[in-house]
């Protein structure tokens, strides 16, 4: 059964860094494109980025919101894809999920989120 | 940009049949797959039409997809609603390797 769990929200400063984890069990994690989509409050599902398997050349994409911002990696020794966040803004606060990322045919498997809220 | 608008909420009463839209804002809808996820509070999204019409195992045939090139569109149509149908529904497509979601649509049974 394929898992993916999402760890590492919390509450933020203006300007702050956090660092978000997946942990994927389940399927081959090194083969997988993964991705991560958000969802601020009383908003829709938001693309934040992806990065692509490294037989595929591990290359990332990011939305333009957070380009320059956000970086994705993997680490397939241990089955975890990780968001860094930094010069967070108040409107990055939105439930962050990863998910299986199929490159053109949309996203198979999600987690169940966590929560990141930017605010002084 | 390439932007897909749906509707911002339908109802509809227990049995009766609904259909979202998604109309791409430019180019060609046709150009790339769109899929169509279902999330309810709480819960993870979870997909229920891929490459524009298909259904992954375990989705009931109520639900179906299509495209109208036309009108540059695409359709999610649930029949037969039952209460637990209520959910809010996302399409989703690309603009070129970027990932384009709806803004969603709100399906409530009345």
């Amino acid at each position: 059964e394929v898992q993916l769990v999402e760890s590492g929200g919390d509450l933020v400063k203006p300007g702050g860094s956090l660092r978000l984890s997946c942990a994927a069990s389940g399927f081959t994690f090194s083969n997988a494109w993964m991705s991560w989509v958000r969802q601020a409050p009383g908003k829709g599902l938001e693309w934040v980025g992806r990065i692509k398997s490294k037989i595929d050349g591990g290359t990332t994409d990011y939305a333009a919101p957070v380009k320059g911002r956000f970086t994705i990696s993997r680490g397939d020794s241990e089955n975890t894809l990780y968001l860094q966040m930094n010069s967070l803004k108040t409107e990055d606060t939105a439930l962050y999920y990863c998910s299986t990322d199929s490159g053109l045919l949309g996203f198979d498997y999600w987690g169940q989120g966590t929560l990141v809220t930017v605010s002084s | 940009n390439f932007m897909l608008t749906q509707p911002h909420s339908v109802s509809e009463s227990p049995g009766k049949t609904v259909t979202i839209s998604c109309t791409g804002s430019s180019g060609s809808i046709t150009s790339n797959y769109v899929q169509w996820y279902q999330h309810r509070p709480g819960s993870a999204p979870t997909t229920v039409i891929y490459e524009d019409s298909q259904r992954p195992s375990g989705v009931p045939d109520r639900f179906s997809g299509s495209i109208d090139s036309t009108s540059n569109s695409a359709s999610l149509t649930i029949s037969g609603l039952k209460t637990e149908d209520e959910a809010d529904y996302y399409c989703q497509s690309y603009d070129n390797s970027n990932v384009v979601f709806g803004g969603g649509t709100k399906v409530t049974v009345l």
